[in-house]
């Protein structure tokens, strides 16, 4: 099983949709999530931080379910500009290091 | 105020051939990283620096060497390319000292192309 794991997609959705993406992740000692976006040939560049209590930036709203292991990003109203690949970070405690998930696609249709 | 900056932006070379990727960051940061992304593999750590005169093994560091120059600088080398060794590369970096339960994000550079025949 790999540590992050996410639906690959794509998630084809038309503008103004609502759409939700989730990540899973296998070890409970993670204690810093993120989700970051990167579009076709670039790297990637933070969208948010995902914090215990949940937390929302404009249209995106980012969940943690410790319990479950999983964070969710909800993105409202979706717009063309947000077509791209939505990656979910884990850190592991008391570490450096970062675990990527391979990404979820996303294509806003106009 | 740059950021993350690697050269070359793309590469290619022949099996048995040697290059150095250089990555510079001007913020500052402790920690720097070296990535490869393979499609459908996700980004993959090779190397990762917590600070300046260390260096750590990630998930990938077979056919490659690092160095921590100094605080900015921290380059990959790839001492005799494989075809296996084709892929993009990131260099990133971390703000933030120790491994703090703050939620320090990564900051990447733009990436090398790299191709080997």
């Amino acid at each position: 099983r790999k540590e992050v794991e996410q639906d690959p997609g794509p998630f084809n959705v038309p503008e103004g949709a609502t759409v939700a993406f989730n990540c899973t992740y296998s070890n409970s000692a993670s204690q810093s999530f993120f989700w970051y976006r990167q579009d076709c040939r670039k790297e990637p560049k933070l969208l948010m931080s995902v914090y215990s209590s949940g937390n929302e930036d404009g249209r995106f709203t980012a969940q943690l379910n410790r319990a479950s292991q999983y964070i969710s990003l909800l993105i409202r109203d979706s717009k063309l500009s947000d077509s791209a690949t939505y990656l979910c970070v884990v850190q592991t405690s008391g570490t450096y290091k970062y675990i990527f998930g391979t990404g979820t696609r996303l294509k806003v249709l106009a | 105020n740059a950021g993350v900056t690697q050269t070359p932006k793309f590469q290619v070379l022949k099996t048995g051939q040697s290059m150095t990727l250089q990555c510079a960051q001007d913020m500052n940061h402790n920690s720097m990283y070296w990535y490869r992304q393979d499609p459908g593999m996700g980004l993959r750590l090779i190397y990762y620096s917590a600070s300046e005169g260390t260096t750590d093994k990630g998930e990938v560091p077979n056919g490659y060497n690092v160095s921590r120059l100094n605080k900015r600088e921290f380059s990959l080398r790839l001492e005799s390319a494989a075809p296996s060794q084709t892929s993009v590369y990131f260099c990133a970096s971390r703000s933030g000292t120790g491994v703090s339960k703050d939620p320090y994000e990564q900051y990447f550079g733009p990436g090398t192309r790299l191709t080997v025949t």
